[in-house]
């Protein structure tokens, strides 16, 4: 299980910013969203992660909604090489280990177009 | 190159072959995963090591075994497959002290069992 909802797909032009929205309304207190993308048939990437504060990194910016049932990814200017599929992932914290799993639903695909 | 190398890249076998996937990490992390990914369907996590024990194993058919012999190195070792096991096998590997950490994933080995 998941525990994510993501749109199947989105489309963004060169340039402009891409916002992919996340939807985890049964997330845990102490569990972290992560994004990941996957470019065809390549291992997923790691894009960010974070708990409840806003993040962001050389790649991306995360919001999260200040009561944590949702997010959304910004690329804040698309290159075509930004066409992949988007993954948001809630880091299951299993029966109190510090080994957490990740599952994967079926993201976003994003085409960015020129 | 990720720090998560596999082994080999794509892999044709008949279904009395026996054949087997490495993966090998050189960025000091304690945790390794398989997961699949059959075409349009979203990744399966197959196995959880960490510290060379097996700490899950996902109803996977025992004609997968992996093996975990030191931290860097994971194999999975194919026998007896059936047409529906082709797929991307992806490993991946993780630090786990805490939840903040991501995983890294390999390229991942194209499986087309035939």
């Amino acid at each position: 299980d998941a525990k994510t909802t993501q749109p199947p797909s989105m489309d963004c032009a060169e340039g402009r910013a891409a916002n992919l929205p996340c939807n985890h309304s049964t997330i845990s207190g102490n569990e972290y969203v992560y994004w990941y993308r996957q470019i065809h048939s390549q291992g997923p990437q790691y894009i960010i992660h974070g708990l409840k504060n806003n993040e962001t990194n050389e790649m991306a910016s995360l919001i999260i909604t200040e009561d944590r049932k949702s997010s959304t990814l910004i690329l804040p200017h698309a290159t075509l090489r930004d066409t992949a599929v988007y993954y948001c992932i809630v880091r299951v914290n299993d029966r109190g280990s510090t080994l957490g799993r990740l599952y994967f639903g079926r993201g976003t695909q994003l085409t960015v177009w020129p | 190159e990720t720090g998560v190398t596999q082994t080999p890249r794509h892999l044709v076998m008949g279904m009395t072959n026996k054949k087997s996937l490495k993966c090998e990490q050189h960025l000091g992390h304690n945790a390794m995963y398989w997961y699949k990914q059959s075409a349009k369907k979203p990744l399966e996590l197959m196995f959880v090591y960490s510290l060379e024990e097996r700490v899950e194993n996902n109803s996977v058919p025992s004609r997968f075994s992996p093996e975990c012999p030191n931290s860097s190195h994971l194999f999975l070792h194919l026998h007896t497959l059936q047409p529906e096991d082709s797929a991307l096998y992806l490993c991946a590997s993780s630090q786990n002290r805490g939840l903040t950490y991501g995983y890294t994933f390999g390229s991942g080995t194209r499986l087309t069992v035939v």
